[in-house]
């Protein structure tokens, strides 16, 4: 299947840093990319679609100006966490959806990011 | 707007069958997709319907209704490998096709 590789894994900041997570999709190309939130025993909740060479779409209650987010390339998007608090901490998810593989439109999943700010 | 249920959580017994259920009201339905996800790890694709039926996969099969807005995943010989929690998500015939996920059940098999 389809891979997508998130980096970093586990990440540890002081309040008031920004952080920046990486997303590729390594064997195909992604137009679009989605970005999840998940706080613990807690389901995914989608913050942003970001759109290759253009402004991510953000879901309501989502500050676009706190989680800044550019897809620059087919290969590649960025959540950068801007001025990190410690609510902020939590499990940040991307994922893409495959190219041509099979066409039913399932994500494939970063291995995710655990954002703990002190 | 999205509303997708799932029960919080279920436990049952290794070798046993569990069924998980989903119900979903959604603004133009595109699909549903089950997923797998152990604690700390990214979730993984398990099924896929879009049309009404079942479908098969192993130990593993989806069903979807969509006149009620109802599917379920069947696990069959239930492994203790198979606790994880398990997630519900929607398709919505919108813009990036996003996909809306449940808030999930945690699965718990006992020996």
């Amino acid at each position: 299947g389809a891979v997508v590789s998130q980096h970093p894994s586990r990440v540890i900041c002081k309040s008031g840093t920004s952080v920046k997570i990486e997303c590729r999709s390594l064997d195909f190309q992604a137009t679009t990319m989605f970005w999840y939130r998940q706080f613990p025993k807690k389901s995914l909740m989608l913050m942003a679609t970001s759109n290759e060479g253009s402004k991510a779409t953000y879901e309501q209650g989502v500050e676009k100006d706190k989680f800044l987010i550019n897809h620059a390339s087919l290969t590649l998007s960025t959540l950068t966490v801007t001025s990190a608090h410690p609510e902020d901490s939590s499990f940040y998810i991307c994922s893409a959806r495959g190219g041509t593989i099979a066409n039913t439109g399932e994500l494939f999943f970063g291995e995710g990011s655990r954002l703990t700010v002190l | 707007g999205q509303n997708i249920d799932q029960p919080t959580e279920m436990t049952a017994t290794e070798g046993a069958i569990v069924q998980i259920n989903c119900t979903y009201q959604t603004s133009g339905f595109n699909g549903l997709f089950w997923y797998q996800q152990h604690a700390g790890e990214a979730p993984t694709f398990l099924s896929y319907n879009v049309l009404d039926g079942l479908e098969e996969k192993g130990r593993f099969s989806s069903f979807l209704s969509r006149s009620k807005g109802y599917s379920y995943l069947l696990l069959k010989e239930l492994q203790m490998k198979d606790s994880a929690s398990y997630l519900c998500a929607v398709r919505a015939r919108t813009g990036a096709n996003n996909l809306f996920f449940g808030t999930g059940t945690r699965l718990t098999v006992i020996p």
